[in-house]
């Protein structure tokens, strides 16, 4: 069974700027979930998606949103990009409210 | 949400056993533990989940007291290939909000 798979691995970005990353998760997995990892702040959950519904979310301003697609995929966008905002960004599916979630590699947005 | 915390690293020996233990005080009757691990660059990989007494699997046993207040990773005879952050989790699994904690640091010597 193929893993949880992010797109692109790799992004750099300037200030200001926009970006969509994408997240295919695990065939037959519903529920997809989002988080931002640094060194200073470690892994922390942005959203949680399950059937095209965000069912959770963090605590991050109003330019980080997503959503789901019927097939369960899931992008993730961010607006008016800061500095801050570099990271690596994870994606993670699971079967249901109880079942483990399995992370991708994550996409590294660099922002210049 | 239960709030975990975990020694900030730990340093063994290859073929040693190890064990790391979590505390969370506050669990909640329905929550589970789960375990991961992650490498640099790449992303958490799951390890085990239980919800009472042990659990075993093909790369380690969780060991979880009656209480549920803690629970104590065991990797037995670990490789230099361990060397990883090791995250426990409470309750958040898909579905719920999610917290990790800072995670262990084990660094395996030759």
């Amino acid at each position: 069974k193929a893993g949880v798979t992010q797109t692109p691995r790799y992004l750099i970005k300037t200030r200001g700027q926009q970006v969509t990353l994408s997240c295919s998760p695990i065939s037959g997995h519903r529920s997809v979930s989002w988080y931002q990892q640094t060194p200073g702040q470690g892994l922390q959950f942005l959203f949680e998606y399950f059937s095209e519904t965000q069912r959770n979310k963090g605590n991050f301003p109003g330019r980080f949103s997503g959503r789901q697609f019927s097939n369960s995929r899931s992008e993730m966008n961010v607006s008016t990009l800061e500095l801050g905002d570099s990271a690596l960004y994870l994606c993670a599916s699971s079967s249901d409210a109880r079942g483990p979630q399995h992370f991708g590699d994550g996409t590294r947005l660099s922002i210049l | 949400l239960a709030k975990t915390t975990q020694p900030i690293s730990m340093d063994s020996y290859e073929g040693q056993e190890v064990n790391i233990t979590c505390s969370h005080n506050n669990i909640a009757t329905n929550d589970y533990i789960t375990w991961y691990q992650q490498f640099p660059s790449q992303g958490p990989r799951f390890i085990i989940q239980g919800y009472k007494t042990k659990v075993t699997n093909e790369v380690a046993s969780l060991f979880i007291p009656a209480d549920r207040k803690s629970s104590t990773l065991s990797l037995p005879r670990v490789s230099l290939s361990d060397t990883a952050v090791y995250y426990c989790l409470v309750g958040g699994t898909g579905g719920f909000k999610t917290i990790f904690g800072a995670g262990t640091r084990l660094f395996v010597k030759a």
